[in-house]
């Protein structure tokens, strides 16, 4: 399968905790996004890495969360201290350089209880 | 108010009939503008790229009014496989984040 993947598929944790979540994109992709999406919305936008760099941070993305893709490949999504709050779907997607147009992973469902 | 508005529905319609979705966006430099589908605990798929002078694909026909600022999605003969949630998702250009609507859901029922 050459789309994105994501890891793990769901994850529940107890508040307070952290958890960090890894996406893989498409391989020849160089732009990567991360999304959350809570029951009945459409996805939000929270982060975008061009290669390595990480280009642009959505307000919601709070001093809480942060995003790495070291090497241009793989991409982690780390969130401290976790609240009921952060309770979502979050999606990863990529795309290549040139298209808006989005290819999404089948998201990690993050519970915190 | 919301930058991308849909009707959350839900649309329920029988098979063969013809069900129209509109979304409106309220960013009037928005400059790329996509239908997603997502079925139930599924990623979002990339329907179609709406075209200022309106695209189809199959029975599938996407319009954009730029004037009014809104965005249509037609769908004909609906098959049961059609039930899902349809997204409208804009970008402004200025960002290279999609913003999506709330989802429109349909059911197409035999």
């Amino acid at each position: 399968d050459t789309g994105v993947s994501q890891d793990p598929r769901h994850k529940i944790t107890k508040r307070g905790q952290n958890v960090t979540f890894r996406c893989d994109p498409i391989s020849e992709h160089n732009r990567l996004y991360w999304y959350r999406q809570t029951l009945g919305q459409g996805p939000e936008f929270l982060t975008y890495f061009q290669n390595e760099a990480q280009l642009e941070k959505s307000r919601l993305l709070s001093d809480r969360f942060s995003a790495e893709r070291p090497k241009g490949s793989f991409s982690t999504l780390e969130i401290q201290r976790t609240e009921q709050g952060d309770s979502a779907m979050y999606l990863c997607a990529s795309s290549p350089t040139g298209t808006p147009e989005a290819f999404f992973g089948q998201g990690t469902r993050l519970t915190v209880v | 108010r919301k930058e991308v508005e849909q009707d959350p529905g839900p649309f329920n319609v029988p098979e063969g009939a013809t069900v129209a979705f509109n979304c409106t966006y309220s960013n009037s430099a928005s400059q790329s503008f996509f239908w997603y589908r997502q079925d139930c605990r599924k990623e979002p798929k990339l329907l179609m790229s709406v075209y200022s002078s309106g695209n189809e694909d199959g029975r599938f026909t996407a319009q954009l009014n730029r004037a009014s600022q809104y965005i249509s999605l037609l769908i004909r003969d609906s098959k049961l496989s059609d039930s899902a949630t349809y997204l409208c998702v804009v970008n402004s250009g200025l960002s290279l984040g999609l913003i999506f609507g709330q989802g429109t859901e349909l059911s197409v029922k035999p």
